[in-house]
């Protein structure tokens, strides 16, 4: 089974509105990061929070980790049609980096 | 500035047949990884590498093999291909930064879109 898991599996919001969607892992890790997939091309690195950090943020981005419950969280704020994409947790244990199964984000204008 | 680099692109294999997939990178990292997408399942695991001459299984290993005898390249051999193995494959390259014991953000190549028939 994937080590993490996201939450929604798909999310269709308006231009301007948040995205939020959540990430459950099962082990212990070094850091979480999320990445972004447009239409099956390469992942593409949004941003990378440590284990002893709670929360991180880089432009419209905004990730939240609790490693109490092995969650973590990534708001996009006032999105963007361009913003439309699969969204993906990803877990690094000591360099072993695994995905969730993604969350698909339909943007529209 | 290539980045990480997947050949080849497109493949088509017929049940039984082997073959081997390059990824190459210029960025001088230490971890290197390979994954396969299917629709629904996000990317899932096959072999990673944290150094030269080393290699670990992933989630989904069995019928593939890998090597990393340069720190630049990391193969991935199907010996005797199955239509199970039908998918895209990504690989991917990460450092690692000793001061913090920590990994950084992978670089993904472009991906190799694999049929078997």
């Amino acid at each position: 089974s994937q080590q993490g898991e996201e939450d929604p599996q798909a999310l269709s919001i308006q231009e301007g509105e948040n995205a939020t969607m959540n990430c459950s892992y099962k082990t212990s890790i070094n850091n979480l990061q999320w990445y972004r997939q447009n239409s099956g091309r390469g992942l593409v690195h949004l941003i990378l929070i440590r284990s002893n950090e709670r929360e991180k943020h880089s432009g419209r981005l905004r990730v939240t980790l609790d490693t109490s419950k092995k969650s973590s969280s990534l708001l996009i704020t006032a999105s963007r049609a361009a913003d439309t994409a699969s969204y993906f947790c990803a877990t690094d244990s000591w360099g072993k980096l695994q995905f969730g199964a993604g969350t698909q984000v339909v943007v529209t204008p | 500035n290539a980045g990480v680099t997947q050949t080849p692109k497109f493949r088509v294999l017929k049940t039984g047949q082997s073959m081997t997939l390059l990824c190459a990178q210029d960025m001088n990292h230490e971890y290197m990884y390979w994954y396969r997408q299917d629709p629904g399942m996000g990317l899932r695991l096959i072999h990673y590498s944290v150094g030269e001459g080393t290699t670990a299984k992933g989630e989904v290993p069995d019928g593939y093999n890998v090597s990393r005898l340069k720190k630049q390249n990391f193969l991935l051999g199907l010996e005797s291909a199955a239509p199970s193995q039908t998918s895209v494959y990504f690989c991917a390259s990460s450092s690692y930064r000793a001061g913090r014991s920590v990994n950084t953000e992978a670089f993904f190549g472009q991906g190799t879109r694999l049929t078997v028939v």
